[in-house]
């Protein structure tokens, strides 16, 4: 049972143009959600996130969209660089003090020059 | 950089064997995690730790536990290796300070179980 799920694989772009990376998830309880970013061979690195209680965060060329009526939250970047292709994935967490973390499976962005 | 250090980075082991993956965070952080990254499957969560001596178990904990002595030390313990283990594990540390649930994470280990 995938509590979050991120139904593209992959996602290429043209260098400058819009990257809009899509994220589902099925548990109403989750109050917080994060997008990490992967470069091969290293480990992930936080990127944004942004709480329940807010609809839009956004942090330079990042933001993050939560709908919580549709459960979705999308990461726009623009415009994108080159350096942005990596895997990119979504997490969320629910309450309570544990800090546990539900990632979905992953976007591989590629940013074509 | 969250100062976190995982060890070995690469390891090469046969079925059946026992094996110990290291994380070591020089923060003093009280929650640790440990992941693996399957292809697939993202990352899922095997155990967790919220101080010393306090664990618990994560979504695919069969097959391994873990064990923390000290606060700036995570140990992951395979203990009789199997193929379905091959994988990619990665350490994290929440930290105190700040009321987010943000993760970060080490490098991490690749382990190959033949």
């Amino acid at each position: 049972d995938q509590q979050v799920k991120q139904n593209s694989p992959s996602l290429s772009v043209q260098e400058g143009r819009i990257s809009i990376l899509n994220c589902d998830y099925t548990n109403s309880m989750f109050d917080y959600f994060l997008w990490y970013k992967k470069y091969p061979a290293e480990g992930p690195t936080f990127l944004i996130s942004i709480s329940s209680i807010k609809d839009k965060n956004e942090d330079g060329r990042f933001t993050v969209f939560l709908n919580k009526s549709a459960k979705h939250l999308s990461l726009h970047i623009v415009p994108s660089q080159p350096g942005d292709s990596a895997v990119y994935f979504c997490a969320a967490s629910g309450p309570g003090n544990t800090g546990k973390l539900i990632f979905g499976q992953g976007t591989t962005l590629q940013v074509k020059p | 950089d969250a100062g976190i250090t995982q060890s070995p980075r690469h390891k090469v082991t046969e079925t059946g064997t026992p094996v110990t993956l290291r994380c070591h965070q020089t923060e003093n952080h009280r929650y640790m995690y440990w992941y693996r990254q399957d292809p697939g499957h993202g990352l899922r969560l095997i155990h967790y730790s919220y101080g010393v001596k306090d664990t618990d178990k994560g979504e695919v904990s069969d097959g391994y536990s873990v064990s923390r002595s000290k606060t700036e030390d995570f140990l992951l313990t395979l203990e009789s290796a199997t193929s379905s283990q091959t994988s990619v594990y990665f350490c994290a540390i929440r930290k105190d300070r700040g009321s987010t649930d943000t993760q970060y994470f080490g490098p991490g280990t690749r382990l190959t179980v033949l």
